[in-house]
């Protein structure tokens, strides 16, 4: 089983709906989660982090279930620079490393 | 604040050349910084973490001796591909953390390509 799996899409999505990515881990002992995003042939960029009690950062929402190692994006009233490949990060607890997932693909279409 | 960037963006060599890249933090100290390389449509695996004033830490699988890390100062990591070869073609990313906080920060990458 995968350190962090991710489905990869690719999502295409019209340009104003809602969308939602999954991510699940295996270590259930880590403790710091995040959304990368990442655009063609460039770096990662940190999109948020994400806490237990869920957060929210203008249209974009994350939450974290510990029970159930889950975590979950949302994008709310998309938009066409919301196009990338989507990233759930795992930081596994006392250790600086950070152990990345596949990525989603995310195409929003005009 | 926390930009990290990196030397070169872009580099073709030919096979059996040794590429050196660089990777700074310009606006704190980062005594950690970790070196990733991503293969086309594949995810970021990290290679090594490179430790200001000491040896580096290299992930399983990833040979010490072809990839030379030098942490000489709290804002450079160097990362050395030595006797290059085709299938070291790939996208090299350093990142960073920012004391104090918990996210790591990525510089732009290298690309190398190795002819």
């Amino acid at each position: 089983r995968k350190e962090v799996e991710q489905d990869p899409g690719p999502f295409n999505v019209p340009e104003g709906a809602t969308v939602a990515f999954n991510c699940t881990y295996s270590n259930s002992a880590s403790q710091s989660f995040f959304w990368y995003r990442q655009d063609c042939r460039k770096e990662p960029k940190l999109l948020m982090s994400v806490y237990s009690s869920g957060n929210e950062d203008g249209r974009f929402t994350a939450q974290l279930n510990r029970a159930s190692q889950y975590i979950s994006l949302l994008i709310r009233d998309s938009k066409l620079s919301d196009s990338a490949t989507y990233l759930c990060v795992v930081r596994p607890g006392g250790n600086e490393k950070l152990t990345f997932g596949t990525g989603t693909r995310l195409t929003i279409i005009p | 604040g926390a930009v990290v960037s990196q030397h070169p963006s872009r580099v073709i060599c030919k096979s059996g050349t040794s590429v050196k890249i660089e990777c700074r933090s310009l606006d704190f100290q980062a005594t950690t910084m970790f070196w990733y390389r991503q293969f086309p449509k594949q995810s970021l695996m990290l290679m090594a973490t490179s430790n200001e004033g000491s040896k580096a830490t290299y992930e399983q699988g990833v040979e010490k001796d072809k990839f030379l890390i030098n942490h000489a100062s709290l804002t450079l990591s160097t990362l050395t591909v030595t006797s290059a070869h085709p299938e070291d073609s790939s996208f090299y990313i350093c990142s960073a953390r920012v004391p104090g906080r918990n996210e790591q920060f990525f510089g732009p990458g290298t690309r190398l390509t190795v002819l």
